[in-house]
């Protein structure tokens, strides 16, 4: 079993529709969550950034970590055609450990015009 | 600022080969690690290197290699190249010292091996 599980897809929306992706994981040292989004043939991009349990909010994105459940989600309000990507989650262990990240296998969006 | 750059872009290499990528980090990070892509098992973590000195080693064989230069620079090489070794390998640096921090990555060496 991958220490960090994620659906793979494809998700498929309407554009303007509320898109919820979510990650769980095994590993209860992982402290420091992030989204990327990743376009075909592209690097990943940081999304957003969050340092252990609660919400964050960036623009149309809100991200939210629930370590007693060993799952985060990103949520994107008001989804666009240009929101079509790959998503993945990562995640890293406690500081000084070094920046290595683990990553889920990431959920393809697809958003219709 | 100038983001994460890595090249060549693109590589075609034969069995039996070997390569070098190079990645050059965003100004100011000292930390660059690096991953390999592919289709059936995603991102997978190769190693990472700090102030010249490998921090963290992946689960990969001792073909796969990397260094750090003084100016934060880093390189990977694979040796003896396989199939399986085609992917999409990709940089990323970030500012952390400790670890934890953001990691901003580059676009990528897609490497082909035939």
């Amino acid at each position: 079993q991958k220490e960090v599980e994620q659906d793979p897809g494809p998700l498929s929306v309407p554009e303007g529709a509320i898109v919820s992706l979510n990650c769980t994981y095994s590993n209860s040292a992982f402290q420091y969550f992030m989204w990327y989004r990743q376009y075909s043939r592209k690097g990943p991009e940081l999304l957003m950034y969050t340092y252990s349990s609660g919400n964050k909010e960036d623009g149309r994105f809100t991200a939210q970590v629930d370590k007693s459940s060993k799952y985060i989600s990103l949520f994107i309000r008001d989804s666009q055609p240009s929101d079509s990507a790959t998503y993945l989650c990562a995640m890293s262990a406690r500081r000084n450990a070094g920046n290595m990240l683990t990553f889920g296998g990431g959920t393809r969006l697809m958003v219709k015009p | 600022k100038a983001g994460v750059t890595q090249t060549p872009r693109y590589l075609i290499k034969t069995r039996g080969q070997q390569v070098t990528l190079s990645c050059s980090p965003i100004s100011g990070h000292r930390s660059v690690s690096w991953y390999q892509q592919t289709p059936g098992q995603g991102l997978q973590f190769l190693f990472e290197y700090f102030s010249e000195t490998q921090r963290n080693k992946g689960n990969f064989p001792g073909r796969f290699s990397g260094r750090q230069f003084s100016n934060s620079r880093s390189e990977m090489n694979v040796s003896t190249l396989e199939l399986g070794d085609s992917a999409l390998y990709l940089c990323a640096s970030s500012l952390s010292v400790t670890g934890g921090g953001e990691q901003y990555f580059g676009p990528g060496t897609r490497l082909t091996v035939t």
